[in-house]
């Protein structure tokens, strides 16, 4: 499974766009960047998934760039119920897709 | 539409009793999944379930721990002779398929006393 690599904190002001970097150079062709967060003590949310072209929904954008080692989320208005780790994840290669792991992610602390 | 749905809660039990943990997927959701959060850490993958099949147990330890997924009822992760090493938050996801984006119960915490 390809390695991903975050900043372990960020902080951003209520009412901005928070821009969650997330690095994944050793990525393969058919790996899927998928966005997930867990706000303190709650199971892990699904927010977002890509595999080349930029996406997005209600929650969030997701830029990916042309060589795809890298990814950015995008919470453009940021609220303090956002406040939770963020996590980037390179899903398994090979038919084990299913099989997430989770890294240490990032603490985004959205402040008033 | 109810989400994925875990009980309990909360569950306490001592050394040597058996921890039983159910997990009710999303409806229309066949595929679920088990991942265990030990304190401080991140969620680790334990198995893979399709109804009355394990696809995959890769992450489960070798000895007291099972899981089943019948053809009527839950998904239940099944732990016997707990220890104190197994006090963590069990989360439970769920899915349309294999290559679908998973959803996550509240998660049972479990402490071993």
């Amino acid at each position: 499974d390809a390695k991903t690599t975050q900043p372990p904190s960020m902080d951003c002001a209520e009412g901005r766009a928070a821009n969650l970097p997330c690095n994944h150079s050793t990525i393969s062709g058919n790996e899927y960047v998928y966005w997930y967060r867990q706000i303190h003590s709650q199971g892990p949310q699904y927010i977002i998934h890509g595999l080349k072209n930029n996406e997005t929904n209600e929650m969030a954008s997701l830029i990916i760039t042309e060589d795809r080692k890298s990814s950015t989320l995008i919470l453009p208005h940021a609220t303090l119920r956002d406040t939770a780790v963020y996590y980037c994840i390179v899903t398994g290669s090979g038919g084990s897709n299913y099989k997430l792991t989770f890294g240490k992610g990032t603490l985004l602390t959205v402040n008033p | 539409n109810a989400g994925v749905m875990q009980n309990p809660r909360h569950l306490v039990r001592r050394r040597g009793q058996e921890a039983r943990l159910r997990c009710s997927p999303m409806k229309g959701h066949s595929h679920v999944y088990w991942y265990r959060q030990l304190p401080e850490e991140g969620l680790k993958f334990m198995v893979y379930l399709q109804k009355e099949n394990i696809i995959d147990e890769s992450g489960m330890p070798k000895e007291r721990f099972s899981a089943e997924f019948p053809k009527e009822g839950p998904s239940i992760l099944r732990i016997q002779q707990v220890v104190r090493g197994d006090s963590a938050a069990y989360f439970c996801a769920s899915s349309q398929g294999s290559v679908y984006e998973q959803y996550f119960g509240p998660g049972t915490r479990l402490t071993v006393t």
